[in-house]
């Protein structure tokens, strides 16, 4: 079974651009949880999303959104970015409240 | 709030020695703790995981402990190899609809294991 794939790896943006970065889950599974992680702050929990439906959000701004389609891949969005948003992009998926399986992230890069 | 930390931030041994990595826990509700790997340039990647109803549980070369009393998790690695080196992670989850696909991670501790 293929595990998590998360597009594209690596992305380079300036400030103020808006970013989408994309998460494809291992098959079966509907829960696609998105974390960000900086050298500074850890691993920090983004959103959740099940069935399409968000179910669970972190402490993060308006800017960071997210979505999920009905074949359980999903999407975060960064609008207005800033410097601070560098960071790797994790997302992790699972089936209902059972482990979750992490990609490969998306190194973001803010200039 | 809740924070999930781990004593020492690094660890070295050498190969064949074994490794314990502690973390300790805040959220006494939590009923769910899960330690990952991390090796450089890759995202997490799952080694064990305990339910609170259990204070032990083995797998291939790792055993996690879970002491609910003191809000303690370690995880115990046998006969450590230069491929364990990797950043290791303990995570909980809280109980309850708030917990939806949340993971509460711990800082990490660096392992390095000497041939």
């Amino acid at each position: 079974k293929a595990g998590v794939t998360q597009t594209p790896r690596y992305l380079i943006k300036t400030r103020g651009q808006q970013v989408t970065l994309s998460c494809s889950p291992i098959s079966g599974h509907r829960s696609v949880s998105w974390y960000q992680q900086t050298p500074g702050q850890g691993l920090q929990f983004l959103f959740e999303y099940f069935s399409e439906t968000q179910r669970n959000k972190g402490n993060f701004p308006g800017r960071f959104s997210g979505r999920q389609f009905s074949n359980s891949r999903s999407e975060m969005n960064v609008s207005t970015l800033e410097l601070g948003d560098s960071a790797l992009y994790l997302c992790a998926s699972s089936m209902q409240q059972e482990t979750q399986y992490f990609g490969p992230g998306t190194r973001l890069l803010v200039l | 709030g809740e924070s999930v930390g781990l004593h020492l931030p690094t660890l070295s041994v050498q190969e064949g020695d074994n490794s314990i990595i502690n973390c300790a826990y805040s959220n006494s509700a939590s009923d769910y703790f899960i330690w990952y790997k991390q090796e450089s340039g890759k995202g997490p990647q799952f080694i064990i995981d305990i339910r609170s109803n259990m204070d032990k549980r083995q797998g291939q070369r790792v055993t996690v402990l879970l002491n609910k009393t003191v809000k303690h998790l370690s995880l115990q690695i046998a006969a450590t190899q230069p491929g364990d080196s990797a950043v290791y992670f303990c995570a909980e989850r809280g109980a309850g609809g708030t917990s939806y696909g949340k993971l509460t991670f711990g800082q990490g501790t660096i392992l390095t294991v000497h041939p």
